[in-house]
């Protein structure tokens, strides 16, 4: 089955500092990657995704950069602001998962102002 | 448009006793997910719908969980009796697709303790 871990459980930044979170895959079937943002008492929110048939995507201050080869993935935010504090899943989908979103541990985020 | 509504969002109960969550998609979703994320971890799936049928409820604990979707809407997750072990926060999802990309949408959650 499909595992999904994160490099670093806890990451602290300053506020305008550039985050960057990492995720690792092990099913190379995988063609679906989603970032999740998770505050206090709420459910996740979606940041971004990305799907297998590319490397890079941008939104409004992440990117989402997959790299096949390694089964790795990274969710980049610059500026990184206060509001950003959370916790961050990635999760994965593919091969005959029929949607099913596979999460990882998760990172939480601390932005020191 | 209106998200995911989940109830209740928190609930105490003793080991060996029964709780029912309930959930209410986002309008036109087809598909439905029941996830359970115990402390500290990422949410894991325990069943998925599509419309009233399960597509997959190979992580349910059949022997104490239940879950229905009678009509293609509403949904409700029956714990029956509890464990220590169940107490984590009760996620329900949607999406408009079956399969493929598929941004979920998630509801607050429905928090369990089992004393």
């Amino acid at each position: 089955g499909e595992s999904v871990g994160l490099h670093l459980p806890t990451l602290s930044v300053q506020e305008g500092d550039n985050s960057i979170i990492n995720c690792a895959y092990s099913n190379s079937a995988s063609d679906y990657f989603i970032w999740y943002k998770q505050e206090s008492g709420k459910g996740p929110q979606f940041i971004i995704d990305i799907r297998s048939n590319m490397d890079k995507r941008q939104g409004q201050r992440v990117t989402v950069l997959l790299n096949k080869t390694v089964k790795h993935l990274s969710l980049q935010i610059a500026a990184t602001q206060p509001g950003d504090s959370a916790v961050y899943f990635c999760a994965v989908a593919g091969g005959t998962s029929y949607g099913k979103l596979t999460f990882g541990q998760g990172t939480i985020l601390t932005v020191h102002p | 448009e209106a998200g995911v509504a989940q109830s209740p969002r928190y609930k105490i109960i003793e080991k060996r006793q029964s709780v029912a969550f309930w959930c209410n998609p986002i309008s036109g979703h087809a598909t439905l997910y029941w996830y359970q994320q115990i402390l500290g971890q990422g949410p894991k799936l325990l069943i998925q719908f599509q419309n009233n049928g399960v597509v997959d409820d190979s992580q349910l604990p059949k022997d104490r969980f239940s879950a229905e979707r009678l009509k293609g809407v509403d949904s409700t997750l029956k714990i029956q009796p509890a464990k220590l072990e169940d107490s984590a926060v009760y996620l329900c999802a949607s999406s408009f697709q079956v399969s493929g990309a598929n941004v979920l949408t998630f509801g607050a959650g429905s928090r369990l303790t089992v004393l």
